[in-house]
């Protein structure tokens, strides 16, 4: 089965610095699909970013972007130039390839908490 | 306009209650899950539906019940509640041929049991 490890419970960083968070996966699939969503003290579940394993170019959003570094199974969030509304719970998730039956599903890590500091 | 909308958005009641927990999406997806997320914030599947069939089914306790009546809805119900029940239960859909795959989820129902 599928894990995946987030390392670090918390971290804080400081308004407009840059801030990365861990992220670490077990699989023997060579296909999947990686996220990072974002949970706000309202609770709402936001995706933040998405790469496919299968691509070799890191994913970016704007602000957010990842290192993804399949053969060390490292899928890590960088956050430039933060701001207070970054403040949340972050979360890694792991789906396969599929996209069908038990397949389908998410694997969370077990989330960091990021704190902007003015 | 709510793409994935859950009621209610908090829930408290007594052990040993029977409670139900309802999801709506309109968003024209095939496939709805149940997640659990824990008083530490870990989130993990329960269920998942595609097109009213059952597709995955955790290891959770037979007291959990979903229900899909048609593919825009996805309700859960709790026989029995016990005090370890007490979570935020979120719903989530999915489209699963096709685009990007992503998962749309509720607000999220806090449940607590007292």
């Amino acid at each position: 089965a599928q894990t995946v490890t987030q390392s670090q419970p918390e971290m804080s960083v400081q308004e407009a610095e840059t801030v990365t968070l861990s992220c670490t996966y077990d699989t023997s699939e060579s296909d999947y699909y990686l996220f990072w969503y974002k949970q706000p003290p309202s609770r709402q579940m936001i995706l933040v970013i998405r790469q496919e394993a299968y691509k070799q170019q890191n994913a970016t959003e704007n602000r957010f972007s990842v290192n993804f570094q399949k053969a060390a199974k490292s899928f890590s969030l960088k956050i430039s130039d933060s701001q207070l509304g970054d403040a949340a719970m972050y979360f890694c998730a792991y789906r396969s390839p599929g996209g069908t039956g038990t397949a389908s599903k998410l694997t969370f890590g077990t989330g960091t908490r990021l704190q902007v500091t003015l | 306009d709510t793409a994935v909308s859950q009621t209610p958005k908090y829930l408290v009641t007594q052990m040993g209650n029977d409670k139900s927990i309802k999801c709506e999406q309109n968003l024209g997806h095939d496939t709805m899950y149940w997640y659990k997320q824990d008083s530490k914030k870990f989130l993990k599947i329960m269920f998942s539906y595609n097109n009213k069939e059952l597709i995955i089914n955790e290891t959770v306790p037979n007291r959990f019940s979903p229900k899909s009546p048609d593919k825009a809805h996805l309700n859960l119900h709790i026989n029995s509640l016990e005090l370890g029940d007490s979570a935020v239960y979120f719903c989530a859909s999915r489209q699963k041929f096709g685009g990007y795959h992503g998962y749309t989820f509720g607000s999220g129902t806090r449940l607590t049991v007292v």
